[in-house]
């Protein structure tokens, strides 16, 4: 199976623009995580969407959004931007369907984001 | 709260040594407990995983941990470092929370560093 695919793997904007990174999880999986990953916060957890409707959401703004679209395939938003979400924002795809389950998660290799 | 801790943020061993990476946990029941590997530029890629079926979990590359609840400890371990697991490497914890929602937290991460 091809893993988890995310664009694009890099990306430049500038303060107050806003950005749309695109994940495709792995085929089957309905399960898809965003993470923010930064050197001073570590891996925060984004949101979690599942069969279209978002599930779980961490300690982010408003300014931080997502969805994800019947076949899976997930994107999240980050309008005005601001040069603290200068990050790798990783996507992580799940095969798990009930809350509770012991689930491991499939990562992406990243969209790294410099804001300037 | 849950949480997991990872003591040492930096660890240095020599090739062929003994490699241990640090995790405690905090919970009043034993959670799902994971470790993930990141090398450069790359997303994580799950090594193991403990979901209370043994209490030593064999994973990939050769790699181990014991889940210890009288510790609250899973140390990932390995008898013999390999240059090429020179990588961050990542505990994580995942449990249902009172409110019911569905948490998944990562360790602050420990870079390990092989010497020749």
């Amino acid at each position: 199976k091809a893993g988890v695919t995310q664009t694009p793997r890099y990306l430049i904007k500038t303060r107050g623009q806003q950005v749309t990174l695109s994940c495709s999880p792995i085929s089957g999986h309905r399960s898809v995580s965003w993470y923010q990953q930064t050197p001073g916060q570590g891996l925060q957890f984004l949101f979690e969407y599942f069969s279209e409707t978002q599930r779980n959401k961490g300690n982010f703004p408003g300014r931080f959004s997502g969805r994800q679209f019947s076949n899976s395939r997930s994107e999240m938003n980050v309008s005005t931007l601001e040069l603290g979400d200068s990050a790798l924002y990783l996507c992580a795809s799940s095969p798990r369907a009930l809350e509770g389950d012991p689930y491991e998660q499939y990562f992406g290799p990243g969209t790294r984001l410099t804001v300037t | 709260a849950q949480s997991v801790t990872q003591l040492g943020s930096h660890v240095s061993v020599s090739e062929g040594a003994l490699v241990l990476l640090r995790c405690n946990y905090s919970s009043s029941v034993p959670p799902y407990l994971f470790w993930y590997v990141q090398y450069p530029n790359q997303g994580l890629q799950l090594l193991l995983k403990y979901t209370s079926a043994a209490t030593l979990v064999k994973g990939i590359n050769g790699f181990e941990a014991e889940f210890k609840k009288s510790e609250t400890s899973f140390h990932l371990t390995k008898p013999s470092a390999h240059m090429s697991d020179a990588a961050e490497y990542f505990c994580a914890v995942s449990r249902t929370t009172t409110s019911g929602t569905y948490k998944y937290i990562f360790g602050t991460g420990t870079r390990l560093k092989v010497l020749a």
